[in-house]
């Protein structure tokens, strides 16, 4: 079974620091996500990645930045976060091709707070 | 950019009923695909069905697609209290120019012991 491990379940910040996710899947998958969820809001796609050192921008890219130097590991950055950036944050990756029909796998979840 | 929508946003049922959650979306697809949802948790992939597809079964789960309506269904046979979840649909749109999934907002599914 693929597993997608996010480095905190839950994470608590202050405006304006600099903040960091980290995403590590097992299973050699090329594609790696990144969403975030609010209630009423669903799931929003904030960056995604087809391959090392490439990065896209998903719906919501504004006041995040990505870094994806190993395969298994895609990183989301805060760069000074806002209490607007409190959510709960998916990662998630699927095997390859660019398409959207293939399964993809999720981590748990960093819920974090921005004080 | 969403695509799909799920109905109904709530739904709470006996333990051992059927459930049925609905999808629609508004452009055509190639394929679509059910997630589940635990409390705090990630989502997990429960099935994909493809355009060309019109029903598919995985255990106690039946999904059907009727692309001429733009419109999945869900269901979930002999509930259980374990089913109890968020259940996302997930269909193909285009996000800044790439194919990629956008996903409903959800359905609750309570099931009640």
């Amino acid at each position: 079974d693929v597993k997608v491990t996010q480095s905190s379940r839950y994470l608590v910040k202050r405006t304006g620091e600099k903040v960091f996710l980290e995403c590590v899947q097992d299973m050699d998958h090329e594609n790696m996500f990144w969403y975030r969820q609010d209630p009423g809001l669903g799931l929003r796609l904030i960056y995604f990645s087809y391959d090392v050192k490439m990065k896209e921008k998903g719906d919501i890219p504004e006041g995040y930045s990505v870094s994806r130097e190993k395969k298994e590991r895609f990183s989301l950055i805060l760069e000074s976060a806002s209490t607007n950036q409190t959510s709960m944050y998916l990662c998630a990756s699927s095997l390859n091709g660019r398409g959207s029909d293939q399964p993809q796998h999720f981590g748990d979840g960093t819920r974090l707070s921005i004080l | 950019s969403q695509q799909g929508e799920e109905d109904p946003q709530a739904l709470s049922i006996q333990e051992g009923e059927n459930a049925t959650m609905n999808c629609s979306y508004k452009t055509s697809i190639n394929n679509l695909q059910w997630y589940r949802q635990n409390s705090g948790r990630g989502l997990v992939h429960l099935i994909l069905i493809r355009s060309n597809e019109r029903e598919k079964h995985s255990g106690r789960l039946r999904v059907t697609l009727d692309t001429s309506k733009k419109s999945s269904s869900l269901l979930i046979t002999a509930s259980r209290a374990a089913d109890t979840a968020s259940y996302f649909c997930a269909t193909d749109g285009i996000i800044q120019g790439a194919q990629k999934l956008v996903f409903g907002q959800g359905t609750r599914l309570t099931i009640n012991p």
